[in-house]
């Protein structure tokens, strides 16, 4: 079935620092893919997403590209802020109907002052 | 602005009673979804429903019930509330065929069972 593996967290960094967070995914067909962030004690926000080969989402500085040759949807930005703090969750959604998306674990990140 | 509610923020109820989650969306979307988000576990899928009076099982359904009687509200029900029921519960919503839209999500629901 469908899967989608985030690198481990939690992420720690200082403020302006650069952010990568891995996102590699597994799917039979041909899936849209997105990035959520949770703030702390919120429920979940689409922060960007691409849904075919080579588009880059972009969305608050956030980027990510769809490499289909590598299945990946690698989350950048290029300096943090300490309001960047939260979990990301990649995703995929593979299906028109029903129940049609597989999340990541999340990462949790934490940019100090 | 679209949105997914939840009735409550935080919630405390005791062990054995029934306890109902709310969950309402202003957006005509015919799916919706019912999460429960733990440390370390990730979000977890409960039930799921895409249209009224329908209903399908996540990957999570025990001890829990849900009830679809209007399409633009989705309730979750705790039959008889358990410790290890405590737990952070998301409401989400979608429209079937659309996939690239994505999931919207309500705020969340801290509910603690004592």
């Amino acid at each position: 079935g469908d899967s989608v593996t985030q690198m481990e967290g939690p992420v720690t960094l200082s403020e302006e620092a650069f952010l990568t967070i891995n996102c590699t995914y597994t799917a039979t067909g041909y899936p849209s893919l997105f990035w959520y962030v949770q703030y702390p004690g919120e429920g979940l926000q689409l922060l960007l997403k691409a849904t075919k080969a080579d588009d880059k989402g972009s969305n608050k500085g956030f980027e990510a590209t769809y490499r289909k040759e590598t299945t990946s949807f690698h989350l950048e930005k290029g300096s943090v802020q300490v309001s960047d703090s939260a979990v990301y969750f990649c995703a995929l959604s593979d299906q028109d109907y029903g129940q049609n998306f597989v999340f990541g674990p999340g990462t949790r990140l934490s940019v100090l002052p | 602005d679209v949105k997914v509610t939840q009735s409550s923020r935080y919630l405390v109820k005791r062990t054995g009673e029934k306890v109902f989650l709310e969950c309402v969306q202003d957006m005509d979307h015919e799916n919706m979804f019912w999460y429960r988000q733990d440390p370390g576990l990730g979000l977890r899928l409960i039930y799921f429903s895409y249209d009224v009076k329908m209903k399908e099982k996540g990957d999570i359904p025990e001890g829990y019930s849900v009830s679809r009687e209007k399409k633009e509200r989705f309730s979750l029900i705790l039959e008889s509330a358990s410790t290890n029921q405590t737990s952070m519960y998301l409401c989400a919503s979608s429209i079937p065929f659309h996939r690239d839209h994505g999931y919207t999500f309500g705020s969340g629901t801290r509910l603690t069972v004592v």
